[in-house]
Formats: C-alpha cells, structure tokens, sequence
C-alpha cells in the first residue's frame, strides 16, 4: 500500500502569510493527488484535484502543484476563514493532515 | 444543489449492527460513485468503502466482511450496513460523491456519529 505524509504536521502564520504544505507519497502516483479544508464540527472540502486543479467555487489563492512522489498545496495569502486543517489523498488513502493556526 | 444527508448513526454495543443511510439530491445519483469515510475524534480521515455506478464494491481490509456498502438508484440513496461493531468503529461516518472512476470526492455530507459502546 502507498503511504502518504504530510510536513509539517501543524504550523502557526499570520494573516496575509504565504503558507506551503506539503505531502509526499511513498512511491510515485503521477498526478493522483488531492487537497482537502476541513474546519472543527464540519466536513471536509475539496480543495484541488488532480495535484493542480482548483475545484470550482475555490479562491484562487489555493493552488497546488508536484507530480510522482513530491506534491505542496500553497495558499498565497491566509485569510481569517483558512484557518483548518488540511488533508492529502492518494487513490483512498489520506494523509495525516496539516493544522494551520493563527499566530 | 448538491446535498448529501447522512442518518442512522447511535449508540451500538460491541458485536452490534447498525445501518447507515445517505439521502442524495440535486445531481444524477446513479451516475456518481459513491464512498463512506469515517473520522474518529480527533483523528484524520479513513476510507471505508465505496461503491461503482454499476454497483460494484470496494473496501479496505479494516471493514472487509464486516460492512457492506449498498445503493439504492430509484431512491437516491446510499447505505452502509455495519456488522461485528468493535470500539475501533466510532467515529463520524461521512457520505461523499466522486466523480465516476475518480478517487477524489467533491462533496460531502455532513456526518453522523457512531458509538460503540458498553
């Protein structure tokens, strides 16, 4: 099985921050990558597909990119509402998830 | 607009059953694969099972002969029938939609919790 980790495991940014997250994959999976926002109490959301497509509806600060084992999920600027924790997939299995807090 | 209304979840004593129900609406509900992820408290996100618009089943070894994933296309509706519960099954169960053939989910329902429990 194809296992999936996330670095770092939690941080703490500001607004107007640039945060990058990143997730690697045990061994290549091309560009079968996925990004999820999941904010306490409520389900998780797609963020990004396919490693770098932005899902409809997404601000255009999410952007994600990498292919094979190596992938990152950038938001350019934090915003108050971005603060949640964030999960990669790869065919059926997350990883760990990322919790981004306020500094 | 899409909805996905998960029902069913409670109580349940170790070695109990429980039936999971997600009402679908605002989409072609046949022409989606459908997928059950739990969450337990505190914790991340675990694939349960999924099922192909052909009806086809999928699950991961943790659930594989215990639950049974099912659907029902004149209804809009999935189910998750839940066998031999153990403590290790509590958790939020959430419904979610994936474009067929697809292995990303671009909505969820809102959850329902299950506990088992003593």
């Amino acid at each position: 099985d194809i296992q999936m980790t996330q670095s770092p495991s939690s941080l703490s940014s500001s607004v107007g921050d640039r945060v990058t997250i990143t997730c690697r994959a045990s061994e290549s999976i091309s560009s079968y990558l996925s990004w999820y926002q999941q904010k306490p109490g409520k389900a998780p959301k797609l963020l990004i597909y396919a490693a770098s497509t932005l899902q409809s509806g997404v601000p255009s600060r999410f952007s994600g990119s990498g292919s094979g084992t190596e992938f990152t999920l950038t938001i350019s600027s934090l915003q108050p509402e971005d603060f949640a924790t964030y999960y990669c997939q790869q065919g059926f299995t997350f990883g760990p998830g990322t919790k981004v807090d306020i500094k | 607009e899409v909805q996905l209304v998960e029902s069913g979840g409670g109580l349940v004593q170790p070695g109990g059953s429980l039936r999971l129900s997600c009402a679908a609406s605002g989409f072609t509900f046949s022409s989606y694969d459908m997928h059950w992820v739990r969450q337990a408290t505190g914790k991340g996100l675990e694939w349960v099972s999924a099922i192909g618009t052909a009806g086809d089943p999928y699950y991961p070894g943790s659930v594989k002969g215990r639950f049974t994933i099912s659907r029902e296309n004149a209804k809009n509706s999935l189910y998750l029938q839940m066998n031999s519960l153990r403590a290790g099954d509590t958790a939020v169960y959430y419904c979610a939609r994936a474009p067929e053939g697809a292995t990303y989910f671009d909505y969820w329902g809102q959850g329902t919790l299950v506990t088992v429990s003593s």
